[in-house]
């Protein structure tokens, strides 16, 4: 069964403006940590930004901030202001407690200028 | 610095041949992983070291092994590569297994 799920294969936005990026998760855990990677052309992989479940407070670094909501397990990626550089795969992940990391299939965000 | 690096970031090789992946981090993390990803972007997690122990191991066929020399290292072997086996490697290091892990660029494997 897939545990997180990313229902926007693809999404586009207009350079300077605001996308946002879904993320489901499934888990009876009440102790976890979630995560958005991005991934450019160039294949790194790069951590963009961090939750803790036991964190109200959404998390935001810069540009991108998330909607963190725990009791419909929801963690979308608003990225504003939107940048050529912007362009990547997106990776939703979940961690519970001391176990592996689970990613969620990716969303292919393309900027147009 | 590079903090996870891995080599070669190409490999191409032909069926049936052994070959080893290197992955290094000086990062001074404790836990070290390899992911798989495949065509269709799909990320899955092979391996993980904690402390020279291994801690997770997926259902991955036992040609893959991991080889941990010390803590900054986890090398990742194939024996008698398969077509299948072709994809893109990633090795990845996090201070704690709760932490977020850090990425080396990727070892994009070719089996012809």
């Amino acid at each position: 069964a897939q545990t997180v799920t990313q229902s926007q294969p693809e999404m586009s936005v207009q350079e300077a403006e605001t996308v946002t990026l879904s993320c489901t998760y499934d888990t009876s855990e009440s102790d976890y940590y979630l995560f958005w990677y991005k991934q450019p052309p160039s294949r790194q992989m790069i951590l963009v930004i961090r939750q803790e479940a036991y964190k109200q407070q959404n998390a935001t670094e810069n540009r991108f901030s998330v909607n963190f909501q725990k009791a419909a397990k929801s963690f979308s990626l608003k990225i504003s202001d939107s940048q050529l550089g912007d362009a990547a795969m997106y990776f939703c992940a979940y961690r519970p407690g001391n176990n592996d990391m689970r990613f969620g299939a990716g969303t292919r965000l393309t900027v147009k200028p | 610095d590079t903090a996870v690096s891995q080599t070669p970031k190409y490999l191409v090789t032909q069926m049936g041949n052994d070959k080893s992946i290197k992955c290094e981090q000086n990062l001074g993390h404790d836990t070290m992983y390899w992911y798989k990803q495949d065509s269709k972007k799909f990320l899955k997690i092979m391996f993980s070291y904690n402390n020279k122990e291994l801690i997770i191991n997926e259902t991955v066929p036992n040609r893959f092994s991991p080889k941990s020399p010390d803590k900054a290292h986890l090398n990742l072997h194939i024996n008698s590569l398969e077509l299948g086996d072709s994809a893109v490697y990633f090795c990845a290091s996090s201070l704690h297994m709760t932490y977020e892990q850090y990425f080396g660029p990727g070892t994009r494997l070719t089996v012809t």
